[in-house]
């Protein structure tokens, strides 16, 4: 069974600044991606970026970009020049390569972005 | 651009009444889901369908839970006798793998109450 730890509830950065999250897995699999989503107050699930495990470059979308260890088995995140807008719920998840691709997400990280 | 809408936004029902929610998929997907997230709590897994059948269900995916897509563009989830742990966030979402994208594309959810 496939499980993903978020072991930050919860945390905050000034505006402007960088902010890590972390994430861990734990998986059988050798092939497989790795998500983040945003869920913001409105509670829409928002792809904010993804990573084939088979691809060792990590991946970037502007602002916000991943630091993939699949050894470690850990996919964070990491936002910079963070805006008001980031402030939302962030969840990592996790999808076997083959079958019907469900997610199976971690229990999310909220972050605070302070003006 | 493309998206996946559902029906209701809010729905309240009384315990033990049966609920049907809506999804339209993106109209040239082929696989569908249901996930449900309880207030507080991490998104999970309930099913996925494809090739007008259940590819995978969860443990949640009871007998009070079935799927249909009824024409060729809904997708509904029906719940058969509503318990008060089944008031939570439902969403919809559909991806079209064979294309080699995964991404899974989320509609806005609906919210279900049950008193």
């Amino acid at each position: 069974a496939q499980t993903v730890t978020q072991s930050q509830p919860e945390m905050s950065v000034q505006e402007a600044e960088t902010v890590t999250l972390s994430c861990t897995y734990d998986t059988s699999e050798n092939n497989y991606y790795l998500f983040w989503y945003k869920q913001p107050p409105s509670r829409q699930m928002i792809l904010v970026i993804r990573q084939e495990a088979y691809k060792q470059q990590n991946a970037t979308e502007n602002r916000f970009s991943v630091n993939f260890q699949k050894a470690a088995k850990s996919f964070s995140l990491k936002i910079s020049d963070s805006q008001l807008g980031d402030t939302a719920m962030y969840f990592c998840a996790f999808m076997k390569h083959a079958g019907a691709n469900n997610l199976f997400f971690g229990t999310g990280t909220r972050l605070t972005v302070i003006p | 651009e493309p998206e996946v809408t559902q029906t209701p936004s809010h729905q309240v029902t009384q315990m033990g009444q049966e609920v049907i929610l809506r999804c339209v998929p993106i109209s040239n997907h082929l696989y569908f889901y249901w996930y449900r997230q309880i207030l507080g709590q991490k998104v999970e897994f309930l099913v996925s369908f494809y090739n007008n059948e259940i590819s995978e269900k969860s443990e949640i995916f009871d007998d009070q839970f079935s799927v249909e897509r009824p024409d060729g563009s809904n997708f509904t989830l029906k719940i058969r006798s509503t318990k008060l742990e089944d008031s939570a966030m439902y969403f919809c979402a559909s991806s079209d793998p064979g294309t080699g994208d995964y991404e899974q594309y989320f509609g806005p959810g609906t919210r279900l109450t049950v008193t």
